[in-house]
């Protein structure tokens, strides 16, 4: 069974302009959640999405969004984008929201200059 | 709020020596625990997990056990190998309330032949 897919794996962005980045779950989870990783603030969780609703979120400002599809696949969103905003964006899927264990894709490594 | 400490790295070790990377936590209720790797230019990938009080998570010759007396889940290996160089995590999912998964800062390990 494939893993979690990302696209695409690295970025380079300009402030000022908005992302968006790809996530693929594994075949036949549902809940897919979002997490940023950099080096000072270490690994903090975005959002979480099940059945196309978030169902969770994380303390980031409204620049960042996301949604989810039928087929489960998510995307999210940078607008406006910050040089605070370079970090790794980790995207996980697990089978259901209450489910115990997740799994996580390769990452997008987003460069913002 | 949900919190997981962990203690700072890098940890260096000769092949063959005897790991152990301390996590403790603080969370309500009967959180889960878990271990994550990172391995260079990586994603996360899930090491072992113990879901309740006593259990011990178990892979590659890695080992943690849930003690709930003190709050803790320290990572054990017996003989560790070049090729355990990596960054671990610990993180715990809360059973109750926003149920994302809480990090640690990491420890990297490196090991040297």
């Amino acid at each position: 069974k494939a893993g979690v897919t990302q696209t695409p794996r690295y970025l380079i962005k300009t402030r000022g302009q908005q992302v968006t980045l790809s996530c693929s779950p594994i075949s036949g989870h549902r809940s897919v959640s979002w997490y940023q990783q950099t080096p000072g603030q270490g690994l903090q969780f975005l959002f979480e999405y099940f059945s196309e609703t978030q169902r969770n979120k994380g303390n980031f400002p409204g620049r960042f969004s996301g949604r989810q599809f039928s087929n489960s696949r998510s995307e999210m969103n940078v607008s406006t984008l910050e040089l605070g905003d370079s970090a790794l964006y980790l995207c996980a899927s697990s089978f259901e929201a209450r489910s115990e264990t997740q799994y996580f894709g390769p990452g997008t490594r987003l460069l913002v200059l | 709020g949900n919190s997981v400490t962990q203690m700072e790295g890098p940890v260096t070790l000769s092949e063959e020596a005897f790991l152990t990377i301390n996590c403790t936590y603080t969370a309500t209720g009967y959180p889960s625990l878990f271990w994550y790797v990172q391995y260079p230019g990586e994603g996360l990938q899930l090491l072992l997990k113990a879901t309740k009080a006593d259990d011990k998570g178990s892979n590659k010759g890695f080992e943690a056990t849930y003690r709930k007396e003190t709050t803790s889940f320290h990572l054990e290996k017996g003989s560790v190998q070049v090729s355990d160089s990596a960054v671990y995590f610990c993180a715990l999912k809360g059973d109750r309330g926003r149920r994302a998964l809480t990090f640690g800062s990491g420890t990297r390990l490196q090991v040297q032949p």
